[in-house]
C-alpha cells in the first residue's frame, strides 16, 4: 500500500498562472479530503468528496479554486490565476468512509512568485 | 459551528517524562469524533488516537492516552515516557456525525520539544 500519493511534491508558479495539484487516494477509500496548511492559518479544510461526489466545499475560496474527483483513483485541486497568498502546503487525505482516521499524503508545496 | 481550540503553542519537556496537551471543542452535535494527529519535522501527518463522544472510557494506545471530559468539552492528550522522537506538532481534531457530513476540523497545534 503506497499510501496517499500527491504530485507534484513542489510546484512553483508565477503570479497569474494556473496550478493543478493531483491526489491519488488509498485504494478502496471512498472519502477524499483537501486541506491547506500555512504558518498563519494552520490546517484549513478546503473540500471533501465521498464516492466521488462533492460533500462539503465550505472551506474553498469562492473564486479561483475548484476541485474535482473524476474517478475513484484520483482527485485534482485547481487554482486559477494564482496569487502569492495561495502559497501553502496543500494536503490530500483519504479514509475508508469519511468518519475514520485520515491518511494524509506528503502534500504539495505551492510557491507563487 | 464546530470549533477546536488548542491554547498551548509550545511545550518543552525532558525525555522520559510525561507531557499533557489541552484541547477544547465546540459542537452542536450530540455525537462526534475526536482525534489527535502528529506532524513530524518532515511534514508527515499521522494519526495517533481517537475518542468517540459516546464512549465514557478514555482511549489509550501505546504511550498515548486521552483525558476526555465531556461536560467541559475537553479532550487532552497525555504522552507518558516521552522520547526524543515525540518532538513534533500535535493537532487536535473533531468530526461531527450528523451535520450533513461535515469534515474533520483541526486545532492550531501544539509544538512539543523533548530534550535528552
Amino acid at each position: 500500500n503506497a499510501g496517499v500519493i500527491q504530485t507534484p511534491r513542489h510546484k512553483v508558479t508565477g503570479k497569474g498562472q494556473e496550478a493543478t495539484l493531483w491526489c491519488e487516494p488509498i485504494s478502496g477509500h471512498s472519502a477524499v479530503f483537501w486541506y491547506r496548511q500555512t504558518i498563519v492559518q494552520g490546517l484549513e479544510f478546503l473540500t471533501y468528496f465521498r464516492n466521488q461526489a462533492p460533500i462539503d466545499d465550505s472551506g474553498m475560496p469562492k473564486e479561483r479554486f475548484s476541485a474535482q474527483m473524476p474517478n475513484q483513483s484520483h482527485s485534482t485541486l485547481k487554482i486559477q490565476s494564482t496569487q502569492p497568498q495561495d502559497s501553502a502546503v496543500y494536503l490530500c487525505a483519504s479514509s475508508p468512509t469519511g468518519f475514520e482516521r485520515l491518511f494524509f499524503g506528503h502534500g504539495t508545496k505551492l510557491s507563487v512568485l | 459551528a464546530q470549533k477546536v481550540t488548542q491554547t498551548q503553542t509550545s511545550i518543552s519537556v525532558m525525555e522520559k517524562t510525561t507531557v499533557t496537551m489541552d484541547c477544547v471543542y465546540e459542537t452542536q452535535d450530540s455525537s462526534y469524533f475526536l482525534f489527535w494527529y502528529k506532524q513530524t519535522a518532515s511534514g508527515e501527518i499521522v494519526f495517533l488516537i481517537r475518542q468517540d463522544s459516546y464512549k465514557k472510557e478514555n482511549a489509550t494506545v501505546g504511550h498515548y492516552s486521552l483525558n476526555f471530559q465531556k461536560p467541559k468539552s475537553s479532550i487532552g492528550l497525555i504522552i507518558t515516557a516521552t522520547q526524543i522522537e515525540d518532538s513534533a506538532v500535535y493537532f487536535c481534531a473533531m468530526r461531527e456525525e450528523y451535520q450533513g457530513g461535515r469534515a474533520l476540523i483541526f486545532g492550531t497545534g501544539t509544538t512539543v520539544s523533548v530534550s535528552p
